[in-house]
This record gives C-alpha cells, sequence and structure tokens, in this order.
C-alpha cells in the first residue's frame, strides 16, 4: 500500500521560515517524480513545486520561485519542502503528491498526502 | 504560464442525471508525441485530492466508469453519466505539459 505522511507544518511568524517532510512508503520512491500542492482557506488547488525522479530536474511556481526549495532524499524515501520568507497569504493545507509513472513526469498524481497544515500569522 | 479555465464554476445536479465539466487551456496541452498533457481531480470536503482521468482521457485506477475524459489541443471535457451523491465536491482540471503546472479555478458539484 503506497502512504504519503506530510508533517512539519505549525504556525510561523511572516518574514520567517518552515520545512515541510513528506514520508513516503510502500513503493519505490526513488522511481517517480513528486511535488507539493496547496490549498488556502476557501481557494483552490495551487501547484508548488516538482522534482524528477532522480532529483535533477526541479520546477517551481512563479509565486515561490526563489523562496522555496524542493528536495529529496531517495536513500530515506523523504521529500522535503523548505519555505523561506513566508507571507499571510501562503497559510494552507500543503500536499505532497505522486506521479503516476515511473521516470517520467507530467502524466499525472495518483498518491497523496493527507496534507500539513501551515498557518503564518503573527 | 498557462491559463486553465473552467465552466461552470457551481454544478447542481439530480441524482441519476449526467453532468459536464468543461476545461479550456490558453494554449495547446497536445504533445508531440500524441498526448494531451490534462488531468481531472475530484477533492471530497475533508479528503486528499483523486485523481479521475490523466492525459485527457485514461480513467485512473478504481475511478467508476461513470466518470470520462475526452479532448485534445485545447479544450477538454469531463463528464458523469449517472451522478450519484458520492461525487460531490470540487473537480478540477490541470495541465502537466509544461512547468509551472497549473489548475483550473475548480468547478463545485452539488446534488439539487
Amino acid at each position: 500500500q503506497v502512504y504519503l505522511v506530510e508533517s512539519g507544518g505549525g504556525v510561523v511568524q511572516p518574514g520567517k521560515s518552515l520545512r515541510l517532510s513528506c514520508a513516503a512508503s510502500g513503493f519505490s520512491f526513488s522511481s517517480y517524480a513528486v511535488h507539493w500542492v496547496r490549498q488556502a482557506p476557501g481557494k483552490g488547488l495551487e501547484w508548488v513545486a516538482g522534482i524528477s525522479f532522480d532529483g535533477l530536474h526541479k520546477f517551481y511556481a512563479d509565486s515561490v520561485r526563489g523562496r522555496f526549495t524542493i528536495s529529496r532524499d531517495n536513500a530515506k524515501s523523504t521529500l522535503y519542502l523548505q519555505m523561506n520568507s513566508l507571507s499571510v497569504e501562503e497559510t494552507a493545507v500543503y500536499y505532497c503528491a505522486r506521479e503516476i509513472a515511473r521516470y517520467t513526469s507530467g502524466r499525472g498524481l495518483d498518491y497523496w498526502g493527507q496534507g500539513a497544515l501551515v498557518t503564518v500569522s503573527s | 504560464d498557462m491559463v486553465m479555465t473552467q465552466f461552470p464554476l457551481s454544478l447542481p445536479v439530480t441524482p441519476g442525471e449526467p453532468a459536464s465539466i468543461s476545461c479550456r487551456s490558453s494554449q495547446s496541452l497536445l504533445h508531440t508525441n500524441g498526448d494531451n498533457y490534462l488531468d481531472w481531480y475530484l477533492h471530497k470536503p475533508g479528503q486528499s485530492p483523486q485523481l479521475l482521468v490523466y492525459m485527457g482521457s485514461n480513467r485512473a485506477s478504481g475511478v467508476p466508469d461513470r466518470f470520462s475524459g475526452s479532448g485534445s489541443g485545447t479544450d477538454f471535457t469531463l463528464k458523469i453519466s449517472r451522478v450519484e451523491a458520492e461525487d460531490v465536491g470540487v473537480y478540477y482540471c490541470m495541465q502537466t505539459l509544461e512547468p509551472p503546472y497549473t489548475f483550473g479555478q475548480g468547478t463545485k458539484l452539488e446534488i439539487k
């Protein structure tokens, strides 16, 4: 059974940093691209960042490029999202999600974590 | 960045009746390999989003066959042949042809 479990959410002040983790199990993590998607309260889904199976290719939404860093540790089957200079508007549930196909990207996200709530507030 | 436009944004449906959601992209999602890089997701209240259809028309594993995706290029449609009560939630299309990936605004399906 495939599992993705996010952690690291919480309350952080504006301008501060937070790192999210996503622990994967039940599949060969090193074979799949993975992504972060968020949903602010009352808003729709927003893709945040993605990373290729080997970690060599990283992609970001315009809104987070330069402040957020996606990374992975295939030996630990864990995905990360380092978030710097957070703003109140980035209060959201952050989901990690796996690509449906091995060794490629852009073909659908078939497994999602339960989400981690990040609250940016003074 | 590609802009994804969904309509309608609200969709009240009587159980047993069909439903249809449209999604239009600002650029063609047809890759040179012949695939359309367009997915459909359902986000039910209190749950994580779930993949319904990928690459325009491929139903994801475990998705009932009353769901179907069609379209090519810039215009896509998700159809539900007979809506059931469990289908309530917000439906999103998402393009994955090129980063940054982008979602549509979402279509909220509710039962009449």
